[in-house]
């Protein structure tokens, strides 16, 4: 079945440092990619999304490339910064489908 | 701006109460959803809704089961809470439900 697998956190980085969060996904069809983000105590909140091979999403300085060959929509910051830590989600919907497939969550804290 | 609301950010109830949680959305959005989520265990599905009087189990729906008489409003129900269901209540909105969701803030509940 359709799935996303991310990369285990926790993940701890020092500001300004470079971050990457990795996504892979199983699906049937051609999906819809996202990347959620989850502040403390809040809901989540759409961060980007793409929708066909090659596309970049983009938002806030991250970026994320919707890989049809490898599978893969990784999440890509230059420069973090204290206010990103949050927890960060990989989904995926298909056409047809009746809901988005969520990966487990990325917990990412920032150090100042 | 889309906006879901839930009708409480923390609740405390005792084992063998029904609770109700309620979530409203105000961009006409067809279809809803319940979600739970846990550490180490991501967000899990509970029961959606497509339409008005319509609903289908989700990922986990034994426990729960759900309202939807308006097309704004979609609530959960604990038919006789149990310490096993302390855990945050997320509720979420689309259009189409493959599409990008917007959640509500979350309720965070407690059964003791």
């Amino acid at each position: 079945g359709d799935s996303v697998t991310q990369m285990e956190g926790p993940v701890t980085l020092s500001e300004e440092a470079f971050l990457t969060i990795n996504c892979t996904y199983t699906a049937t069809g051609y999906p819809s990619l996202f990347w959620y983000v989850q502040y403390p105590g809040e809901g989540l909140q759409l961060l980007l999304k793409a929708t066909k091979a090659d596309d970049k999403g983009s938002n806030k300085g991250f970026e994320a490339t919707y890989r049809k060959e490898t599978t893969s929509f990784h999440l890509e910051k230059g420069s973090v910064q204290v206010s990103d830590s949050a927890v960060y989600f990989c989904a995926l919907g298909i056409q047809g489908a009746q809901k988005l497939v969520f990966g487990q969550g990325t917990r990412l804290t920032i150090n100042p | 701006d889309v906006k879901v609301t839930q009708s409480s950010r923390y609740l405390v109830k005792r084992t063998g109460e029904k609770v109700f949680l309620e979530c409203v959305q105000d961009m006409d959005h067809e279809n809803m959803f319940w979600y739970r989520q846990d550490p180490g265990l991501g967000l899990r599905l509970i029961y959606f809704s497509y339409d008005v009087k319509m609903k289908e189990k989700g990922d986990i729906p034994e426990g729960y089961s759900v309202s939807r008489e308006k097309k704004e409003r979609f609530s959960l129900i604990l038919e006789s809470a149990s310490t096993n269901q302390t855990s945050m209540y997320l509720c979420a909105s689309s259009t189409y439900p493959q599409e990008t969701q917007y959640f509500g803030p979350g309720t965070r509940l407690l059964v003791l």
